[in-house]
């Protein structure tokens, strides 16, 4: 299996759940990224690891919890989530975190994400 | 305060002809610019990049063209193919800023027409 796989595809919690979003890449990339995509808004950065390390915590709450055990699996970790957090929510892969000039982010297809 | 800006959020074009997507951006420090490519219930896929130093650079079909002093950019597909159909997203970031960096536009959803 090549590239970047996302499970599940879609996901339907109730706000006492508690659920967890995966993430794995088979391209050898070291840096791995979470990104939330909302109806009519811009792909929000939430989250980077480079080299399994968190480089980045772009102000998100914390009842979204994200761990990455290696360079190939990612896990975004949710509970007590609200209505508002229902989203596409993407993972992306990249040679590092570099440069974005030399290392294109490479996205899964996402986790549709719906909190009722 | 949105630092780039896709300001059509659909396009229609008829199959053949030219596809225009416009991006504007507002912080001057950005010096790099990609475009990526999403079908429905896909991720999004990398389509074609620019850096500052250039004012064009063509793939195929796809060419994106960089005005600087207008701070301005745009995607030319020609011709355009039914399977261009997709929602196209314009990203920016600073030289040498890594993907962290990246900043997305909202977003043009093109529809080719047969």
């Amino acid at each position: 299996e090549t590239g970047v796989t996302q499970t599940p595809r879609h996901l339907v919690m109730g706000m006492t759940n508690k659920k967890s979003l995966k993430c794995e890449q088979h391209l050898g990339h070291n840096a791995m990224y979470w990104y939330k995509q909302s109806a009519k808004k811009p792909l929000e950065l939430m989250f980077v690891y480079n080299f399994k390390e968190q480089t980045e915590n772009n102000s998100v709450p914390s009842r979204f919890s994200p761990e990455c055990p290696n360079s190939s699996h990612l896990f975004l970790h949710l509970h007590t989530l609200q209505p508002e957090d229902s989203a596409l929510y993407l993972c992306a892969s990249s040679q590092d975190q570099r440069s974005s000039y030399n290392s294109p982010l490479h996205f899964g297809n996402g986790t549709r994400l719906t909190v009722t | 305060d949105q630092q780039v800006k896709q300001n059509s959020p659909s396009l229609s074009v008829q199959e053949g002809r030219i596809s225009i997507l416009n991006c504007d951006y507002t912080n001057s420090m950005f010096d790099y610019f990609l475009w990526y490519k999403k079908y429905p219930a896909e991720g999004p896929t990398f389509l074609i990049s620019i850096s500052s130093i250039k004012d064009k650079n063509e793939d195929g079909r796809f060419t994106v063209f960089l005005n600087k002093s207008a701070k301005h950019l745009s995607l030319h597909i020609v011709p355009s193919q039914p399977g261009d159909s997709a929602v196209y997203f314009c990203a920016a970031s600073g030289w040498g800023g890594g993907a962290d960096g990246l900043t997305f536009g909202k977003g043009t959803h093109l529809i080719i027409q047969p």
